[in-house]
């Protein structure tokens, strides 16, 4: 079982504050990090795929990172909303078919 | 986009009945199915992947033959939890994916509580 780590756990913020959370993964045998939103009784959803050392993806508030050398990816979201309220979760693909999930973290936007 | 859904939402059974948990890509073909469950405060742990029409692989640890896996086409998979017991009540979620390319996303379905009494 490979681990990924996900940090902090969890994190309270204030509306319009930004926040960033980390995932770390092996560096070797990287094939794909995927980063999904989860709210409560919903379904987890995509947010970003990264494949390649030093990609940047963005959508709206919300962007990240990824460094497969050293195995770590960001998560950034800039002026935080109450509707970001949800667990962020990375997965790590290790060959074609086969995720190893973070714990998550948990964000709460207080209005 | 894509959408995956999950019957039932939730299941209430007694010790030793089984249950069966369906997952349907509604508006694609799925490669592959995964199977996951996820205990409190804990990672959602892969349990088994299934592609349509051959048997699943399942991850070290789960016993094939308590959780039995169907992939009976492109779009429905089936997880039948066999004679359960208390110690299975988790939380079971199911994803799918149309391709196998890193960059093809998981869809996943809202998930199953499943609580053994």
């Amino acid at each position: 079982i490979l681990n990924v780590e996900q940090s902090p756990q969890s994190l309270h913020v204030q509306e319009g504050d930004s926040t960033n959370f980390t995932c770390s993964f092996p560096s070797s045998n990287f094939y794909a990090l995927h980063w999904y939103r989860w709210e409560t009784a919903k379904s987890p959803e995509a947010l970003f795929v990264m494949t390649l050392n030093g990609d940047e993806k963005k959508k709206g508030r919300i962007s990240a990172t990824l460094n497969t050398k050293e195995g770590y990816s960001y998560l950034y979201i800039k002026g935080s909303q109450p509707e970001d309220s949800a667990t962020y979760l990375c997965a790590f693909l290790y060959n074609f078919n086969k995720f190893y999930f973070g714990s998550g973290t948990k964000l709460n936007v207080k209005p | 986009g894509a959408v995956v859904s999950q019957h039932p939402s939730w299941v209430i059974c007694k010790s030793g009945t089984s249950v069966k948990i369906e997952c349907r890509s509604l508006d694609f073909q799925a490669t592959t199915m995964f199977w996951y469950r996820q205990f409190p405060k804990q990672s959602l742990m892969l349990m088994a992947t299934s592609n349509e029409g051959s048997k699943a692989t399942y991850e070290q640890g789960v016993e094939k033959d308590k959780f039995l896996i169907n992939h009976a086409s492109l779009t429905l998979s089936t997880l039948t939890v066999t004679s359960a017991h208390p110690e299975d009540s988790s939380f079971y979620i199911c994803s799918a994916r149309e391709g196998l390319a890193g960059d093809d996303t998981q869809y996943f379905g809202p998930g199953t509580r499943l609580t053994v009494l």
